[in-house]
């Protein structure tokens, strides 16, 4: 059973505008939220994340919702840029046994055209 | 700059050979260090939690005995594939647990391959 959920596994968008890309978790005990990039033959990279008491955080072009009633959460690139064409991966934590435990989404592959 | 090195990168190797990869964060100490696994087009999924100077915490499904994971030091965390079949090959990828109120930093990974 899978508890972060991205259903989108891909999308495109042209530069300027604005990427949303989407995530669905199941347990309600996950209180942080994060979202990486990661680019072919590299690690993910952390771009973003969010404390389940806030709804919003914001850094420069990357903007994460968390909407905590209907689980859910999603991010805001704009505008894109071909540079931002990249899986990006949602991820949640939970206090399991003190360890910051990250459950993962199967990711959402963004490509950004010219 | 680079926050966790890992190594090998790519590995290709015969069935039955033991594997290690090498997870070393590089801009502090980590007292726990996490490997995961990715299969493709699956997520990222632990498999244990490498704890420095105590046994890793290994999730459910993940055999011990195959997966040896030794956090030595607080800078060094190893992953033996203990006699490696082609079901074992995957992208394996280990991340460094700073404070509690920092991300994850993730190594580059390591594709292993079992002929």
């Amino acid at each position: 059973d899978q508890q972060v959920k991205q259903n989108s596994p891909s999308l495109s968008v042209q530069e300027g505008r604005i990427s949303i890309l989407n995530c669905d978790y199941t347990n309600s005990m996950f209180d942080y939220f994060l979202w990486y990039k990661k680019y072919p033959a590299e690690g993910p990279t952390f771009l973003i994340s969010i404390s389940s008491i806030k709804d919003k955080n914001e850094d420069g072009r990357f903007t994460v919702f968390l909407n905590k009633s209907a689980k859910h959460l999603s991010l805001h690139i704009v505008p894109s840029q071909p540079g931002d064409s990249a899986v990006y991966f949602c991820a949640a934590s939970a206090s399991w046994g003190g360890s910051e435990k990250l459950v993962f989404g199967k990711g959402t592959k963004l490509t950004v055209n010219p | 700059g680079a926050v966790v090195s890992q190594h090998p990168s790519w590995v290709i190797c015969k069935s039955g050979t033991s594997v290690k990869i090498e997870c070393r964060s590089l801009d502090f100490q980590a007292t726990t260090m996490f490997w995961y696994r990715q299969f493709p087009k699956q997520s990222l999924m632990l498999m244990a939690t490498s704890n420095e100077g105590s046994k890793a915490t290994y999730e459910q499904g993940v055999e011990k005995d195959k997966f040896l994971i030794n956090h030595a030091s607080l800078t060094l965390s190893t992953l033996t594939v203990t006699s490696a079949h082609p079901e074992d090959s995957s992208f394996y990828i280990c991340s460094v647990h700073g404070t509690s109120n920092q991300p994850q930093h993730f190594g580059d990974g390591t594709r292993l391959s079992i002929l």
